[in-house]
């Protein structure tokens, strides 16, 4: 079945420490996007890339980056700039016609 | 810049019963697409409706209607017959255009939906 997957599903970062988020897709959409999810904040853009090699910065891009080497691939690296990781990231790609598909997320905690 | 707002954080369904979730936009657009997305406690989300701006025609899914008022820049969710399943957050989205991949939803601060026996 194709779709997007996120992994891990929990994640926990240390601090002064980068972690990555994975987010694969076998839908062949072009178009892939990371948001943050925060309580009573709804979704909110990190970065998103509209084709392979290119990516651009979303609403809250402070702290974050990314890189698009493959068209099924789109990680984020959550840095230790980023003061407050505490959140619920949500991965999501679209092709040309279809609306925004979304995987299932990834919880990062701070030990 | 669009926004979107969700004026009620909680709303309450018996099983049964019909329920309208409000949300409002601010645009200067006069083409653009609207959504309703569902997110469940295992917080995957899922496309609920679609709307484009340029139908006069309100969209409908099986339960779930909409009401889009393009002149108030108004667009509620109706789910008719709830169920114990519907009990999620919901939220509205918004883009300027949903073809092509420069798509960007701008998200409400969502509605969370009690469905009672």
């Amino acid at each position: 079945d194709g779709g997007i997957t996120q992994s891990p599903k929990y994640l926990f970062r240390k601090e002064g420490q980068n972690v990555t988020l994975s987010c694969e897709q076998n839908l062949n959409h072009d178009a892939m996007y990371w948001y943050r999810q925060d309580p009573g904040q709804g979704l909110r853009l990190i970065y998103y890339s509209q084709i392979v090699n290119d990516f651009q910065k979303g609403d809250i891009a402070e702290g974050y980056s990314v890189s698009r080497e493959k068209k099924e691939s789109f990680p984020l690296t959550v840095t230790s700039a980023q003061k407050n990781p505490t959140a619920f990231y949500l991965c999501a790609s679209k092709g040309f016609v279809q609306p925004q598909h979304f995987g299932d997320g990834t919880r990062l905690s701070i030990l | 810049a669009q926004t979107v707002t969700q004026s009620q954080p909680e709303m309450s369904v018996q099983e049964a019963e019909t329920v309208t979730l409000s949300c409002t936009y601010d645009t200067s657009e006069s083409d653009y697409y609207l959504f309703w997305y569902k997110q469940p406690p295992s917080r995957q989300m899922i496309l609920v409706i679609r709307q484009e701006a340029y139908k006069q025609q309100n969209a409908t899914e099986n339960r779930f209607s909409v009401n889009f008022q393009k002149a108030a820049k108004s667009f509620s969710l109706k789910i008719s017959d709830s169920q114990l399943g519907d009990a999620a957050m919901y939220f509205c989205a918004y883009t300027d255009t949903d073809t092509g991949t420069a798509s960007k939803l701008t998200f409400g601060t969502g509605t969370r939906l009690q469905v009672t026996l």
